[in-house]
């Protein structure tokens, strides 16, 4: 089973910070997800990779596959951006299992 | 526009009395799953779903059960629910094995069992 962890647990910012959020998995896969929760609100999905980078807007997401590593980078933070961030890998690793394994999440408060 | 519903989106309800969350997609995607976010615990997976009748246990199946008649629909039955089962429910869904694509979720249900 993938074990998945994150970094920092909690973060707070001020308005116009560069932020990294880190996240750490056990077993090798075939892509991570990046996700986002507001407050009170529902689960949206960011970025699926499975290798190098992908960029949307201020937000960058990286992936090392051989060292099992990947980082959420959001640039010229704001307010808006207060989350939480959950970094999820497939369960299954060769096996039939479906679904994800997540990570517990960064909880981000961005300060005007 | 695509999207996963789910109904209904809080309830309070009693220890034993059965109830119903509804999940519903309008992607035709094949892979469904239901999942429940603890704080603490974070998201876990309670069950799965890879086809009309096609379904396995998650990590935390033990109180729940779901069934998948038709494609579009999974929804996640407490038959008896109890207090340890107060949760925030999301239902996912995607278009192929679950870590090689996009995860839809649904709004979450905010279930709490007195």
């Amino acid at each position: 089973k993938n074990e998945v962890e994150q970094s920092p647990q909690n973060l707070t910012a001020q308005e116009g910070e560069f932020i990294t959020i880190n996240c750490s998995y056990s077993v090798g896969i075939s892509a991570l997800h990046w996700l986002q929760q507001h407050p009170g609100g529902g689960i949206v999905s960011l970025f699926m990779l499975s290798s190098g980078k992908k960029k949307h807007g201020r937000l960058i997401a990286t992936i090392n596959i051989q060292e099992k590593h990947s980082s959420l980078h959001i640039t010229a933070s704001h307010p808006r951006d207060s989350a939480v961030y959950i970094c999820a890998v497939p369960k299954y690793s060769g096996g039939g299992a479906d679904g994800l394994t997540f990570g517990k999440g960064t909880h981000l408060i961005i300060q005007p | 526009e695509a999207q996963v519903t789910q109904n209904p989106r809080y309830l309070i309800t009693v220890t034993g009395k059965k109830l119903t969350v509804t999940c519903s997609q309008n992607m035709n995607h094949e892979y469904m799953s239901w999942y429940r976010q603890d704080p603490g615990l974070g998201l876990r997976q309670i069950y799965y779903s890879m086809n009309v009748e096609v379904t396995d246990k998650g990590d935390v199946p033990e109180g729940y059960k779901v069934s998948r008649k038709e494609k579009r629909n999974f929804p996640l039955i407490l038959e008896s629910p109890s207090p340890n089962q107060t949760s925030l429910y999301f239902c996912a869904s995607s278009g192929g094995r679950t870590g090689d694509y996009e995860q839809y979720f649904g709004p979450g249900t905010r279930l709490t069992v007195t």
